[in-house]
C-alpha cells in the first residue's frame, strides 16, 4: 500500500484565491511527522510546513496552513491568497518514528498552476 | 547561512563512465540524505548518514552505486559504471537532530544524463 497518496495530478487556481492540496497517508506508527515541499520549475525542493502527529493544533507558516485530520489520515495543504509564484509541484511526505528512522517517504506530487 | 551545496548541477556522460556527485551539507547538521527523482519512480531515498556513518542504504539500487561521507562537511555518490537508466535528478539533503522537527533541507540537485 502506498504510504502517501496525492490523487490530484494537477490543479488550476486564480491568483488571490485559496487552494487546498490533498494528501492522505497510511501508517500504523502512532508517532510520525508530515511535511510539504514545493518544487518550482527551477527544480529545487523547498520545505514549506511540518505537522507532528501529536501536535494539538494545525500547523501554520505564513500563507501556508495544514488541515490535519488524524482520524481520516489526511494532511491537506491550504495556500491562502495564491500568487503566481506558487505555481509549482507540491509534494507531501511522511516520516515514521518507528525504529528511529529519519527516512522521508514522498507522494507522487501534484502540479499547481496559478492563473493571473 | 549557506544551504546544501551540490555539484555539479548538470552532468552528461556516456554509458559505462564513472560519475561522482558531490554534496556539502549545512554546517552543523548531523544527518545527510541522498535522493533520486525520476518521472517513473518519483522521489526516493537512496541512503542516509548520521554523524558520517551510513544508517540505511536499502534504497541503493545496486552495487554500481556507492556513497561515502569522509567527514561532516562532504559526501559523494558514485555510479560506476553508469547506465542510461541512471538518468535522473539526484538530491542531497541535510538535517539536524537538534531541531525538534528535524527538517530535511535540500540542495538544488544534480541533473544526470547518461547517454
Amino acid at each position: 500500500a502506498q504510504k502517501i497518496t496525492q490523487t490530484q495530478p494537477g490543479m488550476f487556481v486564480q491568483e488571490k484565491e485559496a487552494v487546498t492540496l490533498d494528501c492522505t497517508y497510511d501508517t500504523s506508527d502512532p508517532s510520525y511527522g508530515l511535511f510539504w515541499y514545493k518544487q518550482p520549475s527551477s527544480g529545487e525542493m523547498i520545505f514549506l510546513i511540518y505537522q507532528g502527529s501529536y501536535d494539538q493544533q494545525n500547523a501554520t507558516e505564513g500563507r501556508y496552513s495544514l488541515n490535519f485530520q488524524k482520524a481520516r489520515k489526511s494532511a491537506n495543504l491550504v495556500i491562502s491568497a495564491s500568487q503566481l509564484g506558487d505555481s509549482a509541484m507540491y509534494f507531501c511526505a511522511m516520516r515514521e518514528a518507528q525504529g528511529g528512522s529519519e527516512k522521508l517517504v514522498f507522494g507522487k506530487g501534484m502540479k499547481l498552476t496559478v492563473n493571473p | 547561512d549557506a544551504g546544501v551545496i551540490q555539484s555539479p548541477r548538470h552532468e552528461v556522460t556516456e554509458m559505462g563512465q564513472e560519475v561522482t556527485l558531490r554534496c556539502k551539507p549545512i554546517s552543523g547538521h548531523d544527518y545527510l540524505f541522498w535522493y533520486r527523482q525520476t518521472m517513473m519512480r518519483g522521489l526516493e531515498l537512496l541512503i542516509y548518514f548520521n554523524n558520517n556513518v551510513p544508517i540505511d542504504d536499502s534504497g541503493m539500487p545496486e552495487d554500481r552505486f556507492s556513497a561515502k561521507m569522509p567527514n561532516a562537511s562532504f559526501s559523494t555518490l558514485k555510479i560506476q559504471p553508469s547506465e542510461p537508466r541512471d538518468s535522473a535528478v539526484y538530491f542531497c539533503a541535510s538535517s539536524s537532530h537538534r531541531e525538534a522537527k528535524n527538517i530535511q533541507y535540500f540542495g538544488a540537485g544534480t541533473r544526470l544524463s547518461v547517454l
